[in-house]
């Protein structure tokens, strides 16, 4: 199965432009990246994917590399409530008939006044 | 609209005895996903269930099990409970099956097991 790399942790300023980055080497040429969020004690929160053309939405931005070995997720304007920790996920297509999502260990995100 | 809610809350148990969590999905969606967070692992699929259906299923051994009901919400049953069963349990609802890009999945906030 494909695997993603997150650092473990990051802290961005706030307002500034939060980037988390994401190693996905091993992905196939199928598989979609995801993004979701866990904000502590809530399950986690969907936030964008793409499978090979940069995506935006109100959210944040998703950058993938031609090679689609990497990605970022970019807050543009980081603000308190964006602390959470980011799961970088990639959804697998079927080898055994069923579709699932790997998630990474996540990078916990702190927002810094 | 109400999100996804999963009762109990919480929940302790013993080694050895079985447990049943519940999912209520968002209403009009008819996928449901389990999943089991733990500090070492992290988040991990279990299986979904579409239209009464197990559509897929995770790496878990046959103690996991589930169903789907006619209106959608879901159970899940544990049977001989571990140690490392021990976890968070999320539950999340898509409109369409997740394996169909674009059908985002909403979690709930999880029934947080422990078993001693």
């Amino acid at each position: 199965d494909a695997k993603t790399t997150q650092p473990p942790s990051m802290d961005c300023a706030e307002g500034r432009a939060a980037n988390l980055p994401c190693n996905h080497s091993t992905i196939s040429g199928n598989e979609y990246v995801y993004w979701y969020r866990q904000i502590h004690s809530q399950g986690p929160q969907y936030i964008i994917h793409g499978l090979k053309n940069n995506e935006t939405n109100e959210m944040a931005s998703l950058i993938i590399t031609e090679d689609r070995k990497s990605s970022t997720l970019i807050l543009p304007h980081a603000t308190l409530r964006d602390t959470a920790v980011y799961y970088c996920i990639v959804r697998v297509s079927p080898t055994s008939g069923t579709y699932k999502y790997i998630f990474g260990t996540g990078t916990r995100l702190k927002v810094l006044a | 609209k109400a999100g996804v809610t999963q009762t109990p809350r919480y929940l302790i148990k013993t080694r050895g005895q079985q447990v049943t969590l519940s999912c209520s999905p968002i209403s009009g969606h008819r996928s449901v996903s389990w999943y089991q967070q733990t500090p070492g692992q992290g988040l991990q699929f279990l299986f979904e269930y579409f239209s009464e259906t197990q559509r897929n299923k995770g790496n878990f051994p046959g103690r996991f099990s589930g169903r789907q009901f006619s209106n959608s919400r879901s159970e899940m049953n544990v049977s001989t409970l571990e140690l490392g069963d021990s976890a968070l349990y999320l539950c999340a609802s898509s409109f369409g099956s997740y394996a169909v890009v674009g059908n985002e999945q909403f979690f709930g906030p999880g029934t947080r097991l422990t078993v001693l």
